[in-house]
């Protein structure tokens, strides 16, 4: 049973910050990988999403990369802004046509 | 461009009441998919929709069914509300499964007083 974990859970960095938020899935037969972004009480956003053939997508100040071996994803955002503040959920394609989300990650960027 | 569509937006109801949301997917878009999220949790998958028939289904309580219709837009009905019912509620479309991702709803934020 695919399982998605997201750490840190919570993360609050100064405005400027590089910063990295990690995806980890406990089975690496994947099809696909997508990150979302969430606002309190709003919807799901899709940022990027990464096929397993891939091994990164960007998109403006953000990237993700993938290692399906070590069963891992990294959601990179360069030089955060206060706007950038939500909760970023990751979630697993195992070919079952449903994605397993991860727990998500609040970041909080202090201007 | 055209989004998926959910209605209503928000929603009381009171316990032991019926709630029905109806969800419409990007054009063209066949296959539809519904997630329940409770406060301060992930989304968890309730079922999907391919061409009209079920394809999958998750933690759908008996109280709860869908289906979804001959122009591709979905309805989820909940019967006997219970007060752990209220949560946002994402409809999603994508064409072919998931190859190219999931698009989402703004949702329906169910409350039962």
């Amino acid at each position: 049973k695919q399982e998605v974990t997201q750490i840190p859970a919570a993360l609050s960095v100064p405005e400027g910050e590089n910063l990295v938020l990690n995806c980890s899935f406990t089975d690496s037969a994947i099809y696909n990988l997508q990150w979302f972004r969430q606002d309190p009480g709003k919807g799901l956003t899709s940022l990027l999403l990464i096929q397993s053939s891939q091994r990164e997508q960007t998109s403006g100040r953000l990237n993700a990369s993938l290692d399906k071996s070590s069963g891992r994803s990294t959601l990179y955002i360069a030089a955060s802004q206060p706007g950038d503040s939500a909760t970023y959920l990751c979630a697993v394609d195992s070919g079952t046509y449903k994605y397993i989300f991860g727990t998500g990650t609040r970041l909080k960027v202090l201007a | 461009a055209a989004g998926v569509i959910q209605s209503p937006r928000h929603l009381i109801k009171e316990k032991r009441e019926t709630a029905t949301l109806k969800c419409y997917p990007i054009p063209r878009h066949d296959t539809v998919y519904w997630y329940q999220q409770g406060p301060g949790q992930d989304p968890q998958f309730l079922i999907s929709f391919y061409e009209k028939m079920q394809s999958d289904k998750g933690s759908i309580p008996d109280r709860f069914s869908a289906q979804q219709f001959s122009d591709y837009h979905s309805e989820l009905n909940m019967s006997s509300l219970e007060l752990g019912d209220s949560a946002l509620y994402f409809c999603a479309s994508s064409f072919g499964g998931l190859n190219y991702g999931y698009t989402f709803g703004s949702g329906t934020r169910l409350t039962v007083v």
